[in-house]
């Protein structure tokens, strides 16, 4: 097990609402990413957080944001969910040397979208 | 476009079997390569990864892969797979410079039977 937790573990949201994913990063971890993965699909990279910043964006809508604090944790935020937002939420910290750079994940968060 | 491709979606195997499973890559400029791993119930965690150097990495439980540039190829091999082994698999990459991406291939499914 990694030292990455997240929460809720699981979620159902109704279309049209927004969500608040929580994660918090493993120790001596400055930079956090976050992963969309679907049913049968591998993770598929939404954006990653270093020093409170936006360091890379994978092909996700604006309406996808995030957040990370001073403490290196971090929210997603998915506003307007669609059904297709569906999926295993998952977040992985990480050093900021791009040459080190092992993801660690943590359990991720079930959402479903009605 | 960036992309991982993983060929073998599903695998079975009898233990003391040799295991091959492939991963190719698009993706402009130098890059880094992983193969994670996930076993039943846990977290997605690293298996083995390549910066740069000797292009035959070896990793956790006698795993190993093989870059190899001019095919764009990581390839991960095992000679003698155990029960144990049954997991999903997951090729990874991204870029060592330039906008910060991590990309995923969509897995492979490996039982292993005793």
């Amino acid at each position: 097990e990694t030292g990455v937790t997240q929460s809720p573990t699981h979620l159902i949201k109704t279309r049209g609402q927004q969500v608040t994913l929580r994660c918090s990063s493993q120790s001596g971890h400055n930079t956090v990413s976050w992963y969309q993965q679907a049913l049968g699909q591998g993770p598929q990279f939404i954006f990653q957080y270093y020093r409170e910043e936006e360091n890379g964006r994978g092909n996700f809508p604006p309406r996808f944001s995030g957040l990370q604090f001073p403490n290196y944790s971090s929210e997603l935020n998915v506003n307007a969910l669609e059904l297709d937002d569906s999926a295993l939420y998952l977040c992985a910290s990480s050093g900021r040397d791009r040459s080190t750079d092992t993801q660690y994940f943590g359990p991720g968060t079930r959402l479903t979208v009605l | 476009a960036q992309s991982v491709s993983q060929h073998n979606h599903h695998v079975i195997l009898s233990e003391a079997a040799s295991l091959e499973l492939g991963c190719n890559y698009s993706y402009g400029g130098t890059v880094n390569l992983f193969w994670y791993v996930q076993y039943p119930g846990q977290h997605l965690q690293l298996l083995l990864k390549y910066f740069s150097g000797d292009p035959l990495v070896k990793g956790i439980k006698g795993f190993e892969a093989e870059f190899i540039k001019s095919k764009f190829s990581f390839n991960l091999r095992k000679p003698s797979v155990q029960w144990s082994d049954t997991a999903e698999y997951f090729c990874a990459v991204n870029a060592q410079s330039g906008t910060y991406k991590y990309i995923f291939g969509t897995g492979t499914r490996l039982k292993v039977l005793a």
